[in-house]
């Protein structure tokens, strides 16, 4: 069955350092997310890409994030300069394939930031 | 702007039994998704069950159903003959139609289950 994948599964930066997550999408689909959990909170939308471009961002999708489509397949999120509170776990999720509503989620990258 | 609320952080089931969660949201769209995502230890993002608000007819999927009251605004997740594997925090998610459109999560709830 298709699924997105992210990598790393954790990852560990310095305060300061930027950092780059990964997500190869399912196949075909259109429409990339990623989302932040903060441990102990709920899901947070963090940016919707579309035609490779931002469709939607969150306000907390500062000028310290970006994100990109640079192949074709992969889906990236970087992180200029890393802050602690940016440690959490991102998710990935894809969505749209024709007659599909549900956004389906990777398994998600720790970051933590010391 | 929608918002998603569970109210319950916590929940508690023996094996075998049923339980029930809850979500209400707040919305002045007509048309739109409902979600409800398991999240595991393991921290992926599980679908459980969707509904389509334009759908009269609630949800089942197996053990999965869903209780819709859209005049309500409520959006309650029914788990029968509960398994130690349904151990897990739930979330409720909110969309609007548009393909490109986010979720928005409640807070979620936790799930334990006794056995």
């Amino acid at each position: 069955e298709p699924e997105v994948t992210q990598t790393p599964s954790h990852q560990v930066t310095q305060m300061g350092q930027e950092v780059i997550l990964r997500c190869v999408p399912i196949s075909n689909h259109l429409y990339f997310y990623w989302y932040r959990q903060i441990l102990g909170q709920k899901v947070e939308f963090l940016v919707s890409f579309y035609n490779n471009e931002i469709s939607e961002k969150s306000e907390i999708f500062d000028d310290q994030f970006s994100v990109e489509r640079p192949d074709g397949s992969n889906f990236t999120l970087k992180i200029r300069s890393t802050k602690l509170e940016d440690s959490a776990m991102y998710f990935c999720a894809s969505s749209f394939r024709r007659g599909v509503t549900e956004a389906f989620f990777g398994q998600g990258t720790r970051l933590t930031v010391v | 702007a929608q918002t998603v609320t569970q109210s319950q952080p916590e929940m508690s089931v023996q094996e075998a039994e049923t339980v029930t969660l809850s979500c209400t949201y707040d919305t002045s769209e007509s048309d739109y998704y409902l979600f409800w995502y398991k999240q595991p230890p393991s921290r992926q993002m599980i679908l459980v069950i969707r509904q389509e608000a334009y759908k009269q007819q609630n949800a089942t999927e197996n053990r999965f159903s869903v209780n819709f009251q859209k005049a309500a605004k409520s959006f309650s997740l029914k788990i029968s003959d509960s398994q130690l594997g349904d151990a897990a925090m739930y979330f409720c998610a909110y969309r609007s139609t548009g393909a490109n459109s986010k979720l928005t999560f409640g807070k979620g709830i936790t799930l334990s289950v006794r056995p």
